[in-house]
């Protein structure tokens, strides 16, 4: 079965320290995943997505299929960074399946 | 440009009663998605359209759920004789193009249904 595990509910981090926001998924097959944010009164909108091996406003993903995994990382954590993360799979059918979400919480 | 615009942004519904909810997809996308995004959870799938054909519909919850996109544009997402269980934001996206690969998707700001 698809499926994305977030196992952070909540992360809190000092400004300036790294953060790294934990993605697992199960899919049998080569799947695209994705990281989408929504920030405070805001829409949800996409981050990066691995096929893309960019960076955004810092962060960075990498896909590791010995894992499963696709961990979002940042190595200076900035307070704008608050916000609640979602980590999705997509495979060869039409849906989209999301995690649970991390609410990161960037201290001054 | 206008994003994806969903109305109403609220909808207070009593037991039983039918709702409409609306979905402006960005003008010229041919995907559009609908969620359901219930309290302390992502979104969870409910259906897919491509064009006004609606490909994928494996994610509605119940056959009280329906949804249309008649023209191929405007989208509404039916739910018939609402119980508690369906107080969620119901969330539609929509893609430049075809299925979920390589389609960054944009999110309207979401309706949210509360049944008393």
């Amino acid at each position: 079965a698809q499926r994305v595990t977030q196992p952070e509910k909540l992360l809190s981090v000092f400004k300036g320290a790294p953060v790294e926001l934990k993605c697992n998924y199960s899919y049998s097959g080569s799947p695209e995943l994705f990281w989408y944010v929504q920030y405070s009164r805001q829409r949800l909108q996409l981050l990066l997505r691995h096929i893309s091996r960019e960076s955004i406003k810092g962060f960075t993903a990498d896909l590791n299929k010995g894992e499963t995994s696709f961990h979002l990382k940042k190595p200076f954590a900035q307070e704008e960074d608050s916000a609640m993360y979602y980590c999705a799979l997509s495979g060869l059918s039409f849906k989209t399946i999301f995690g649970a979400g991390t609410r990161l919480f960037v201290k001054a | 440009g206008a994003g994806v615009s969903q109305s109403p942004r609220y909808k207070v519904a009593k037991r039983g009663q039918d709702v409409a909810l609306r979905c402006d997809p960005i003008s010229g996308h041919v995907s559009l998605f609908w969620y359901q995004q219930a309290l302390g959870q992502g979104p969870e799938f409910l259906t897919y359209f491509q064009n006004e054909a609606q490909l994928d519909k494996s994610g509605l919850p119940s056959d009280r759920f329906f949804a249309e996109r008649p023209e191929g544009s405007v989208s509404t997402l039916k739910i018939q004789r609402t119980q508690q269980e369906d107080s969620a934001v119901y969330l539609c996206a929509s893609s430049l193009g075809r299925g979920t690969a390589y389609n960054e998707q944009f999110f309207g700001p979401g309706t949210r249904l509360t049944v008393l």
